[in-house]
């Protein structure tokens, strides 16, 4: 079974503190994904990373970064958390091959709230 | 334009009834895959079917069934005899093909089944 597994269920922080919420899969991903889900929003896309280093802008990228040292690993940035940052971010990944790179697998999701 | 429209904000039924759920898109590429997820309470979302624009047979695995038409842009899910372990938001989500896994995701159907 593909398992993504991330650091934290719930995390509050204060504004302007420098938040990082991990994510890590054991499946050999090469894809990895972090979305942030907004009621009435649904789930939209803050970056993605196809490799080791390598990262793209989603669609809402503003306020955060990433970083992808080990492919197991894929890190979300807050470098100063504001209070519209209160959010359900969710973390996925997903393989290279041809049959089975369009499946995303998601983590449980970590609810942050910026006080 | 890309996009995914799910009208249908909440539903709730009665354990045994049937229910669907509405997907609309909208996109220009000729080939694309649609995709429905569930969200159960604990957060994760799970895969539950992935379909490609030249594929319009309808698909039925157990209580589940999807209903893909192209003329009327619409991936429209049954769930037969509902049961109170249905509850859940349900999304749909768009991926066109070449978009290096950029899925686009409708704003979710919160379902909840009444024993």
């Amino acid at each position: 079974d593909v398992k993504v597994t991330q650091s934290s269920r719930y995390l509050v922080k204060r504004t302007g503190e420098k938040v990082f919420l991990e994510c890590v899969q054991d499946m050999d991903h090469e894809n990895m994904f972090w979305y942030r889900q907004d009621p009435g929003l649904g789930l939209r896309l803050i970056y993605f990373s196809y490799d080791v280093k390598m990262k793209e802008k989603g669609d809402i990228p503003e306020g955060y970064s990433v970083s992808r040292e080990k492919k197991e690993r894929f890190s979300l940035i807050l470098e100063s958390a504001s209070t519209n940052q209160t959010s359900m971010y969710l973390c996925a990944s997903s393989p290279l091959s041809e049959k089975e790179r369009y499946e995303q697998y998601f983590g449980p999701g970590t609810r942050l709230t910026v006080t | 334009a890309q996009k995914v429209t799910q009208a249908q904000t909440e539903i709730s039924v009665v354990e045994k009834e049937d229910v669907t759920l509405d997907c609309v898109y909208e996109t220009r590429d000729t080939t694309y895959y649609l995709f429905w997820y569930k969200q159960p309470p604990s957060g994760e979302l799970v895969f539950l079917i992935r379909r490609n624009s030249f594929d319009e047979q309808n698909e039925i695995s157990g209580r589940y069934s999807w209903n893909f038409q192209k003329s009327t842009s619409s991936f429209n899910f049954t769930i037969t005899a509902s049961q109170v372990v249905d509850s859940a938001v349900y999304f749909c989500a768009l991926l066109n093909d070449g978009a290096t896994n950029k899925l686009i995701f409708g704003t979710g159907t919160l379902l909840a089944v009444q024993p």
